[in-house]
């Protein structure tokens, strides 16, 4: 996987928006940015992915920069359920029939 | 909404003994994962299987492992003979064709003492 840096934690207010950076600057031109979550030891979560439009979900939206190498993930208005490790990776390869490549992600605690 | 079930939750055994983790993906998917996480370090990848062989693996799956999906529901991890290194939480995932994302189980924590 093209390789990733993210803050190794954050705080955020409860209701707050929580905006969590990504840099990718080896990112290549058909690779995607893919964001996960890790809630407390449980399964990881897919959150949301794109290529170079901004996207959106019922879960967040992702702004990719106009030349791909960095990355925010937003959650809009972050509640405690959100305190989780965020993982920003970047695929080399296929995703399906391949791997997904876990970093230390980024610890973000949502605070009342 | 469709998920990736795990059994069992937790599992206790002895080193040297044989464990057979078992996973139901989600059943329209054709791509099946299995992932492990020792305590407190990052989600490592195992392996991948499509179409009944596996796809793509990692130095982790080594001999000592091997999965199967014996009767096109579950998929299964089986670690030939436990060692002390093996304890982790273990995680299904599966993928659908076309789909860019992993659906993840809750895991199996296996402990060997």
């Amino acid at each position: 996987d093209a390789k990733t840096t993210q803050p190794p934690s954050m705080d955020c207010a409860e209701g707050r928006a929580a905006n969590l950076p990504c840099n990718h600057s080896t990112i290549s031109g058909n690779e995607y940015v893919y964001w996960y979550r890790q809630i407390h030891s449980q399964g990881p979560q897919y959150i949301i992915h794109g290529l170079k439009n901004n996207e959106t979900n019922e879960m967040a939206s992702l702004i990719i920069t106009e030349d791909r190498k960095s990355s925010t993930l937003i959650l809009p208005h972050a509640t405690l359920r959100d305190t989780a490790v965020y993982y920003c990776i970047v695929p080399r390869g296929r995703v399906q029939g391949g791997k997904l490549i876990f970093g230390q992600g980024t610890e973000l605690s949502v605070k009342p | 909404e469709p998920e990736v079930t795990q059994t069992p939750s937790h599992q206790v055994t002895q080193m040297g003994q044989e464990v057979i983790l078992r996973c139901v993906p989600i059943s329209n998917h054709l791509y099946f994962y299995w992932y492990r996480q020792i305590l407190g370090q990052k989600v490592e990848f195992l392996v991948s299987f499509y179409n009944n062989e596996i796809s793509e693996k990692s130095e982790i799956f080594d001999d000592q492992f091997s999965v199967e999906r014996p009767d096109g529901s579950n998929f299964t991890l089986k670690i030939r003979s436990t060692k002390l290194e093996d304890s982790a939480m273990y995680f299904c995932a599966s993928g659908g064709q076309g789909y860019g994302e992993l659906f993840f189980g809750e895991g199996s924590r296996l402990t060997v003492l």
